[in-house]
């Protein structure tokens, strides 16, 4: 049973532009929503979180929706740079820190 | 350097044998947690430790075994090793907070 789910297993943008990552949750008691990049043989990397409270939390270029009633939240990065280029991770959790991961997407910055 | 390290970072063994990956973090914090990364991406907590005390114990083989000697430590001993059980193994720590910090994981092959 996957609770989230990200279903773009890579997403290509052209550097400059905006980089959309999206992600579906089953869960509705999930407390906090975070986003993770990872490099190849690196661990995850925090890079922003919202509370389920909210429906918007910004930082940066890294902006995070949540859309409670659709059970989606999005990352948006602007303008996105070759740096960018990484595997993208959204996480959930609830209560005893238990962080569940999606399968992640891909993100490729093109110059 | 603060950070959450692992050693060995790549770790090949047969099938059968028993090992052991270590993880240390300086980051003062109290939770400690031992996640997997499945040949299908997916990263799915195993164990979670707060001050040395096991909180999170997900449905692991009992051939899994985390031992906390302080809170900064937290190594994960594998017996009789099986071929499912290759895979990346990430440690991570965090603060009383949502936010986890990563080590940069250990490629564990079983042959």
């Amino acid at each position: 049973d996957q609770q989230v789910k990200q279903n773009s297993p890579s997403l290509s943008v052209q550097e400059g532009r905006i980089s959309i990552l999206n992600c579906d949750y089953t869960n509705s008691m999930f407390d906090y929503f975070l986003w993770y990049k990872k490099y190849p043989a690196e661990g995850p990397t925090f890079l922003i979180s919202i509370s389920s409270i909210k429906d918007k939390n910004e930082d940066g270029r890294f902006t995070v929706f949540l859309n409670k009633s659709a059970k989606h939240l999005s990352l948006h990065i602007v303008p996105s740079q070759p740096g960018d280029s990484a595997v993208y991770f959204c996480a959930a959790i609830q209560g005893a820190q238990k962080l569940v991961f999606g399968q992640g997407t891909r993100l490729t910055i093109n110059p | 350097d603060t950070a959450v390290s692992q050693t060995p970072k790549y770790l090949v063994t047969q099938m059968g044998n028993d090992k052991s990956i270590k993880c240390e973090q300086n980051l003062g914090h109290d939770t400690m947690y031992w996640y997997k990364q499945d040949s299908k991406k997916f990263l799915k907590i195993m164990f979670s430790y707060n001050n040395k005390e096991l909180i999170i114990n997900e449905t692991v083989p009992n051939r899994f075994s985390p031992k906390s000697p302080d809170k900064a430590h937290l190594n994960l001993h594998i017996n009789s090793l099986e071929l499912g059980d290759s895979a990346v193994y990430f440690c991570a720590s965090s603060p009383p907070s949502v936010e986890q910090f990563f080590g940069p994981g250990t490629r564990l092959t079983v042959l």
